[in-house]
């Protein structure tokens, strides 16, 4: 079993839509998660960390963390074409990537 | 404030060949990451260095890679001979501190191995 799994989609939604985007991890030791937005050809940049369970906003972007079930999320409301980009979760640490969710927003 | 620097950005090499990367962290980071990304994987960490010294290479394939980072700064990433499994992007990080905490990445330098 992977420490992080996500389902590389692609996902393709409307501009406007709300984007949910989701990994799953197996040790529940871990505590701190993070996001990251990987542009084509780039590298990628921290977007959102979380600590333990609960919610955390910024903007459009909110990211939940339920340890019960061992599920991290990440939603964007009001998607923009900008927001076309490949988004990782990470445990962080020794940081451990899932395997991206490529995200098309079409204007 | 500069971003990580990475060259070259690509790189296409046949296979049993060698081939060197090299990466230039932002200023006062003392650590440095590299990590190997498979196309459609994420990033998964090959070494990390403190200052110049190795914290992490367990999953470093140390019979064909091998990377160092003298005086602490800039650092290289070797892989001597080169498979067709090695074609990836290859990114460099670095943070502040070595605890996993905000890590900045440079470009990647993309490998063709032919």
């Amino acid at each position: 079993q992977k420490e992080v799994e996500q389902d590389p989609g692609p996902l393709s939604v409307p501009e406007g839509a709300i984007v949910s985007l989701n990994c799953t991890y197996s040790n529940s030791a871990f505590q701190y998660f993070m996001w990251y937005r990987q542009y084509s050809r780039k590298g990628p940049e921290l977007l959102m960390y979380t600590y333990s369970s609960g919610n955390k906003e910024d903007g459009r972007f909110t990211a939940q963390v339920d340890k019960s079930s061992k599920y991290i999320s990440l939603f964007i409301r009001d998607s923009q074409p900008s927001d076309s980009a490949t988004y990782l979760c990470a445990i962080r640490g020794k940081l451990i990537f899932g395997q991206g969710t490529t995200l098309q927003v079409k204007p | 404030e500069a971003g990580v620097a990475q060259s070259p950005r690509y790189k296409i090499i046949e296979k049993r060949q060698s081939v060197a990367f090299w990466c230039n962290p932002i200023s006062g980071h003392a650590t440095l990451y590299w990590y190997q990304q498979i196309l459609g994987q994420g990033p998964k960490l090959l070494i990390q260095f403190q200052n110049n010294g190795v914290v992490d290479d367990s999953q470093l394939p140390k019979d064909r890679f091998s990377a160092e980072r003298l005086k602490g700064v800039d650092s290289t990433l070797k892989i001597q001979p080169a498979k067709l499994e090695d074609s990836a992007v290859y990114l460099c990080a670095s943070s502040s501190r070595g605890d996993g905490n905000e890590q900045f990445f440079g470009p990647g330098t993309r490998l063709t191995v032919l």
